[in-house]
């Protein structure tokens, strides 16, 4: 197994310029989440998703769109890349077991100039 | 609603032993859970500890949880400079969903030889 794999690993936007992550699992997870890590603050839930077709927001999801078309794919969108959205994100997927291990992927780092 | 925290910087030297700790606020957490960053690379699980015990040990790792004081510690026995990495703390309540899970901040943990 890959586990949950992310692409790309670095990138760098011009403010307003559209991208998308993409993350992807083989696991067979049905709970997969987009976090963003930026110095002093940990990790904060952008999106995630509890199975194929279905998405919620989470902590900090403005400026971010995600869709979930299959059980493997979630995708992260930026529509209009800001300098606040500078960060590392990272992608996690779990089971759907009340045990709430989540497998990571090894992040993307995103700068917005 | 749910904070944890954690302070950003520990340093030890090699062989000692390092306590990393975390405070959470939040009463109905069931699972608290240690995750580490090594540099580059996406979080893993480390251990865990259900909110009915007081004690997990775990080879050089111990796990201490005061529910009354809601208080968390990781204790590294022999610390390595392998062990140098960032450790979040974080909790969850027992539904299990991908939007429960809150993280610290992370500490940072300089292994100095």
């Amino acid at each position: 197994n890959a586990g949950v794999t992310q692409t790309p690993k670095f990138q760098v936007l011009k403010t307003g310029q559209s991208m998308t992550l993409q993350c992807a699992q083989d696991m067979n997870h049905e709970y997969m989440s987009w976090y963003r890590q930026d110095p002093g603050m940990g990790l904060r839930l952008i999106h995630y998703s509890v199975g194929a077709g279905i998405t919620d927001q989470g902590e900090v999801p403005n400026g971010y769109n995600v869709s979930r078309s299959t059980t493997e794919d979630f995708p992260l969108r930026l529509l209009s890349a800001a300098p606040s959205q500078t960060s590392v994100y990272f992608c996690a997927s779990k089971t759907g077991n009340t045990f709430n291990e989540q497998f990571f992927g090894p992040g993307t780092r995103l700068t917005v100039l | 609603g749910e904070d944890v925290e954690q302070s950003l910087f520990l340093s030890v030297r090699e062989g000692d032993s390092s306590v990393i700790n975390c405070t959470y606020t939040d009463s109905s957490s069931t699972y608290l859970y240690w995750y580490k960053q090594e540099p580059g690379a996406g979080l893993q699980l480390l251990t865990y500890i259900f909110s009915n015990m007081d004690m997990k040990q775990d080879q050089r790792l111990t796990v201490l949880l005061n529910k009354k004081d809601k208080h968390l510690s990781l204790r590294i026995a022999d610390t390595q400079t392998g062990d140098s990495a960032i450790y979040f703390c974080a909790e969850s309540e027992s539904s299990g969903s991908a939007r429960q899970l809150t993280f610290g901040s992370g500490t940072q943990l300089t292994v100095l030889p």
